[in-house]
C-alpha cells in the first residue's frame, strides 16, 4: 500500500540555519503531496502542497518540490526562526482512490535554538 | 468561517465508560474525516463521510467505535466500553471534495 517515510527527529538547529526535512513516498497511483505543521498544543495546519510532478509548494518561507523520479518531497527553508519549532508531517493523498484519505509520515520534531 | 471545531478538547474517563466526541466542519465542506493520533506518530485514518453517508471505515475502527453525521453537518464519534489503548488524540478534518483537508484542534482522550 501507499506509505510515507520521513527523517527521524528531533532536528535541532540554530536560528537562521538552513533546514531540510527529508520525505519519500511509495504510491501506486498519482498522489498529491502535503506538508502539515503541528505547533505545541495546537491542531494540524496545512503548510504547503503539490499536486503533480515538478510542482513546487511554498508558504511562509518553506518550499518543497514534488520529485517523481526520486519519489521525494523534501521540505526546505533558507533561514529558520525560533517560531518554526514544531512537528512537521509529510503526507500523501491519492486522488485516484475512493476517499482521498491522507497517508502520513511519523512526523519530524524541529527545535530551533536562539 | 471559524474553521473546524471539536469538543471537548480534553476528556478523561475510566475504563469501561462510553465517550462521545463532536466535530463541526467548515460549513461548505461535504467531506468529513476522523483520524487517531498517538504520541510520536502521524495520524491514522479511522473513517470518512461524504455528506451524511459513511463511505469507508478503517480496520482500526473496532465494533466499539461508531460515527455518525446526521444531515451532513456535524459528526459524532462514540467509543463504547473504553480501554486504555483508546487513549489518543482524535482528530477531525473536513474538505470540499478532493481538495485539501483542514483539521480541528483535536480531542485528547485519556482512559484511566
Amino acid at each position: 500500500g501507499d506509505s510515507v517515510t520521513q527523517m527521524e527527529g528531533p532536528v535541532t538547529l540554530s536560528e537562521e540555519a538552513f533546514l531540510t526535512i527529508n520525505c519519500t513516498y511509495t504510491a501506486t497511483g498519482y498522489p498529491s503531496l502535503f506538508w502539515y505543521v503541528q505547533y505545541p498544543g495546537e491542531g494540524l495546519q496545512l503548510l504547503l502542497k503539490a499536486t503533480k510532478a515538478d510542482d513546487k509548494g511554498s508558504n511562509k518561507g518553506f518550499e518543497a518540490t514534488y520529485r517523481k523520479e526520486t519519489t521525494s518531497f523534501h521540505l526546505e527553508k533558507g533561514s529558520v526562526q525560533v517560531s518554526d519549532s514544531a512537528v512537521y508531517f509529510c503526507a500523501l493523498s491519492d486522488q485516484h482512490s475512493s476517499n482521498y484519505q491522507l497517508i502520513w509520515g511519523a512526523g519530524t520534531k524541529l527545535i530551533i535554538k536562539p | 468561517d471559524t474553521g473546524v471545531s471539536q469538543n471537548p478538547r480534553h476528556k478523561i474517563t475510566k475504563r469501561g465508560q462510553n465517550v462521545t466526541f463532536r466535530c463541526d466542519p467548515i460549513s461548505e465542506h461535504n467531506r468529513l474525516y476522523w483520524y487517531r493520533q498517538t504520541l510520536g506518530q502521524g495520524p491514522e485514518f479511522l473513517t470518512y463521510f461524504q455528506n451524511e453517508a459513511q463511505l469507508e471505515k478503517s480496520r482500526l475502527l473496532s465494533d466499539r467505535f461508531s460515527a455518525e453525521r446526521p444531515k451532513g453537518s456535524f459528526s459524532t464519534l462514540e467509543i463504547q466500553r473504553t480501554e486504555q489503548g483508546d487513549s489518543a488524540m482524535y482528530l477531525c478534518a473536513s474538505s470540499l471534495d478532493y481538495y485539501e483537508q483542514y483539521f480541528g484542534p483535536g480531542t485528547r482522550l485519556t482512559v484511566t
